[in-house]
């Protein structure tokens, strides 16, 4: 059901590396987001977008960046990764406040 | 700012009792709320959503969820457990009126005892 894709799925890297998360949906939706969950554990929101040109920072403070140059592009960024860093990192898109979320599959992030 | 409690990160019931997982909001203004379900090693999907019509809504799976005003609440209930309900529940609040931020609550995961 989800027209939404995260690469790469799995990604083992050094400490300070610069690493970008992908994520785009083809859903038209204009409202997306990023959140970092832990294993059956919280979700946390560190980045949000009205729509292109528009980025906002969530709940949780966060090293990374994003952008959104195009409607179904959002990509996450870190310019330097550290093992604190090592997570599951979520993208999701939605038409409107009062609409359902969709999820990408994932990004599982592991910093050496 | 917007924000959602959940009381009790872990809840365990008998196959067949109630299930009440409890979720109270803040909101600055007429709050979006949503349940959503993360079963084991898989993605979050949406159970129920309330948006301002009946405070009574209907969910997938037999759930459904109340919305008291007056308690700021959102609280989650199905009648009579089964073991496939077993997973991670979470609630959620976007404030309305244009403010696109979703906030997520701490999560509870339920246990269904055989």
């Amino acid at each position: 059901e989800a027209d939404i894709y995260q690469t790469p799925r799995y990604l083992v890297i050094g400490t300070g590396k610069k690493i970008t998360l992908e994520c785009s949906q083809t859903m038209g939706h204009d409202k997306m987001y990023w959140y970092q969950q832990d294993p059956g554990m919280e979700l946390h929101l560190i980045h949000y977008s009205y729509g292109v040109n528009s980025t906002e920072k969530g709940d949780l403070s966060s090293e990374s960046t994003v952008s959104r140059i195009r409607t179904e592009h959002f990509p996450l960024t870190l310019e330097s990764a550290r093992p604190s860093h090592t997570s599951q990192y979520l993208c999701a898109s939605r038409r409107g406040a009062n609409e359902k979320l969709f999820f990408g599959s994932g990004t599982q992030l592991s910093v050496l | 700012a917007q924000s959602v409690t959940q009381l009790g990160s872990h809840v365990s019931v008998s196959e067949g009792a109630l299930v009440l997982l409890r979720c109270n909001y803040s909101s600055s203004v007429p709050p979006y709320l949503f349940w959503y379900v993360q079963y084991p090693n898989q993605g979050l999907q949406l159970l129920l959503k309330y948006t301002s019509a009946a405070t009574l809504v209907k969910g997938i799976n037999g759930f459904e969820a109340e919305f008291k005003k007056s308690e700021t609440s959102f609280h989650l209930t199905k009648p009579s457990a089964h073991m496939s309900d077993a997973a991670e529940y979470f609630c959620a609040v976007s404030d309305g009126f244009g403010n696109e931020k979703l906030t997520f609550g701490t999560g509870t995961r339920l246990t269904i005892i055989p």
